[in-house]
């Protein structure tokens, strides 16, 4: 079974809409964190977002919020107000187990959602 | 300050030929590591080392894959004989360790894409 699952290969957005990327997670581990990156077309993976699986709050970072709902196993990242800028993948990745000086901590990346903000 | 740096940025090489990629990470990061990234999908990782020691390496082809990083700072990785379906890019991350540290993000460098003809 999949550790991260994404299930929109691809998502078409207006401009100022707002955005939900769904991620559903598998994980027997009691202590995990939820990453979300962005990739543009340039290659490079930029850091959005992380959710602790003890965190009791949504993590929410200017205009992304994770929806997070553990007993769910999911972990969807929210855009609010979309810009055209946003157009990039978006991979949801999972870190298992508890970092105390050190362990095996290697992120699981979902397949990817491409992302397309239209004007 | 300075992200992580990778060099090169772009390679190409025959099939059976050798490469190698380098990385410097972030400085004051103990951990490093090494992803594939395969066109259309996420990365993978392939190896993670705490200072200069192998933490995770169960994901790396050890029959044609190495990677070392002698002096826990930078780390290069060597392919020999590559193989078509190492095509992909290359991408190396580094992060902060210790306990309290468990919320930091791996922070990524631009990656190498490499080409096996």
């Amino acid at each position: 079974a999949q550790k991260i699952t994404q299930t929109q290969p691809g998502m078409f957005v207006q401009e100022k809409e707002a955005v939900t990327l769904d991620c559903t997670y598998d994980t027997s581990d009691q202590s995990y964190g939820l990453f979300w990156y962005k990739q543009p077309s340039s290659g490079e993976m930029i850091f959005l977002i992380y959710q602790g699986s003890y965190d009791e709050q949504n993590a929410t970072e200017g205009r992304y919020s994770l929806n997070f709902q553990k007993a769910r196993k999911s972990a969807n990242l929210v855009i609010s107000a979309s810009q055209l800028g946003d157009s990039a993948m978006y991979f949801c990745a999972m870190r298992e187990g508890r970092r105390s000086g050190g362990g095996a901590d290697g992120l699981t990346f979902g397949k990817g959602t491409h992302l397309i903000i239209q004007p | 300050e300075a992200g992580v740096a990778q060099s090169p940025r772009y390679k190409i090489i025959e099939k059976r030929q050798s490469v190698a990629f380098w990385c410097n990470p972030i400085s004051g990061h103990a951990t490093l590591y090494w992803y594939q990234q395969i066109l259309g999908q996420g990365p993978k990782l392939l190896i993670q080392f705490q200072n200069n020691g192998v933490v995770d390496d169960s994901q790396l082809p050890k029959d044609r894959f190495s990677a070392e990083r002698l002096k826990g700072v930078d780390s290069t990785l060597k392919i020999q004989p590559a193989k078509l379906e190492d095509s992909a890019v290359y991408l190396c991350a580094s992060s902060l360790e210790g306990a309290g540290y468990s919320n930091q993000p791996q922070h990524f460098g631009d990656g190498t894409r490499l080409s096996i003809l």
